[in-house]
């Protein structure tokens, strides 16, 4: 069973400019959640989907940031216009209920 | 909200037991365990739930104690590839959304 996939790995982009994510969870998982972790810092919780639909976005740090899941199959975050502190892994995870398999992250550096 | 765990670092020879803490100051529905290698996906280990129960997973077990809202990460006899930094990942009372909130990790290095 192919895992959670994320793309790209790598993205390095100047302060101002946008930059897209995408997270392709395993077939059949409804739940798909983002987190980011901050150099040395804990990795935290950014927003979860069921489906489509937006469960919990609380942990998203401003109006910066935009998730979609259309179709509740592959999601993407875009952030728009990035900033300097934007710099991280961020993460997508997917699962049934009650477990959350994760990606291999994208690490954004914002220059 | 955020967890503590402790140690935030520790160092083993093969065949020596770890002792991994997680410690929450909220009331916890579940705990989760991951490990991460440097530059790879964090990965699934266990998930306990309220309930107070202890799981295993080869020579890697946890608890979870209710009361004090501490969960344990037992480690025996532990394997090189057991190196890694593990995190928990906590859900807490009473969720409905699986929205894990993260200890800072714990750094193990298994030495010959």
């Amino acid at each position: 069973e192919a895992g959670v996939t994320q793309f790209p790995s790598h993205s390095v982009i100047e302060k101002g400019q946008t930059v897209t994510l995408r997270c392709d969870p395993i077939s059949g998982h409804d739940n798909l959640y983002w987190y980011r972790r901050v150099m040395g810092k804990e990795i935290k919780f950014l927003l979860h989907f069921v489906k489509e639909s937006k469960q919990d976005e609380s942990g998203m740090p401003n109006n910066r940031f935009l998730a979609e899941r259309t179709g509740g199959t592959y999601s993407t975050l875009k952030v728009q216009p990035a900033e300097l502190e934007d710099s991280g892994v961020y993460f997508c995870a997917s699962g049934p209920r009650g477990k959350q398999f994760f990606g291999p992250g994208t690490r954004l550096t914002v220059l | 909200q955020q967890p503590v765990q402790s140690p935030q670092a520790v160092i083993l020879r093969e065949g020596e037991d770890a002792v991994i803490n997680c410690s929450s100051s909220k009331a916890l529905y579940s705990v989760h365990w991951y490990r991460q290698k440097h530059g790879e996906a964090p990965v699934f280990l266990m998930i306990l739930l309220k309930g107070g129960e202890q799981k295993g997973h080869d020579k890697i077990s946890a608890s979870f104690n209710e009361k004090k809202q501490q969960s344990s990460l037992y480690l025996t006899a532990s394997q090189l590839s057991y190196s890694g930094t593990y995190f928990c990942g906590t859900e807490i009372y009473p969720s409905n959304t699986g929205k894990l909130i993260f200890g800072q990790g714990t750094t193990l290095q298994v030495k010959p």
